[in-house]
């Protein structure tokens, strides 16, 4: 059964850092994408970034909200995707999902989510 | 950068077909996908590549995409249906997803 759990979540101040982590099982981590959707409270999805499977490069892509702020990596040792957040702002204030990323020609599909981690920004 | 709109809500009277409308420019150029989200759960996968259903998703749930328009259609609606339904594309691997459409069923 495939299952993805997020951590790391919880009150933080604006301008601070945070790394929230997604920790897999129930299938082959190396063969998958992995991405990262929020969902600030009360409103819709938002798609974050995504990193490739190594078999794709390992590299990574970013919503231009957090390019720069925002880096997405993988231990492949360990089948845990992290998502390091910083310079927070309160506008980051969302429940962060992980999603199992799966490759569909030029497009993905998030087609496993974990069940979120919530994060606050606010002094 | 790329948008996709969907209606606020939608309303259907059970065991009716209820559509929900995705728009975007050239959107039929693109693959759409549909997540399912109940309150207080994780969003779910039902329709991916316009309209192929997921192993596990009820063959009530169907999707088409032409154009500036992508529908996901709910035959026979039920109760268990009623939530809210984004539909997702890629733009230049960057992904959008649209505002969400709270589908009421009453």
């Amino acid at each position: 059964e495939v299952q993805l759990v997020e951590s790391g979540g919880g009150l933080v101040q604006p301008g601070r850092s945070l790394r929230l982590s997604c920790t897999a099982s129930g299938f082959t981590f190396g063969e998958y994408s992995m991405s990262w959707v929020r969902q600030a409270p009360g409103k819709g999805l938002e798609w974050v970034g995504f990193i490739r499977s190594k078999a794709y490069g390992g590299t990574t892509e970013y919503a231009a909200s957090v390019k720069g702020r925002f880096t997405i990596s993988r231990d492949e040792s360990k089948s845990i995707a992290y998502l390091q957040m910083n310079s927070l702002k309160t506008e980051d204030t969302a429940v962060y999902y992980c999603a199992r990323t799966d490759y569909d020609g030029n497009n993905y599909i998030f087609d496993y989510w974990g069940q979120g981690t919530l994060v606050t920004v606010s002094s | 950068s790329y948008e996709l709109t969907q209606p606020p809500s939608v309303s259907v009277s059970p065991g009716q077909t209820a559509s929900i409308t995705c728009s975007g420019d050239r959107l039929g150029n693109k693959y759409v996908y549909w997540y399912q989200q109940k309150p207080g759960q994780s969003p779910v996968l039902v329709i991916y590549r316009d309209s192929m259903r997921p192993s596990g998703i009820p063959e009530r749930f169907s999707g088409s995409n032409s154009g500036n328009t992508a529908t996901l259609t709910i035959s026979g609606t039920q109760a268990m249906d009623e939530a809210d339904y984004y539909c997702q594309a890629w733009d230049s691997s960057t992904g959008v997803f649209g505002g969400g459409a709270k589908l009421t069923v009453l």
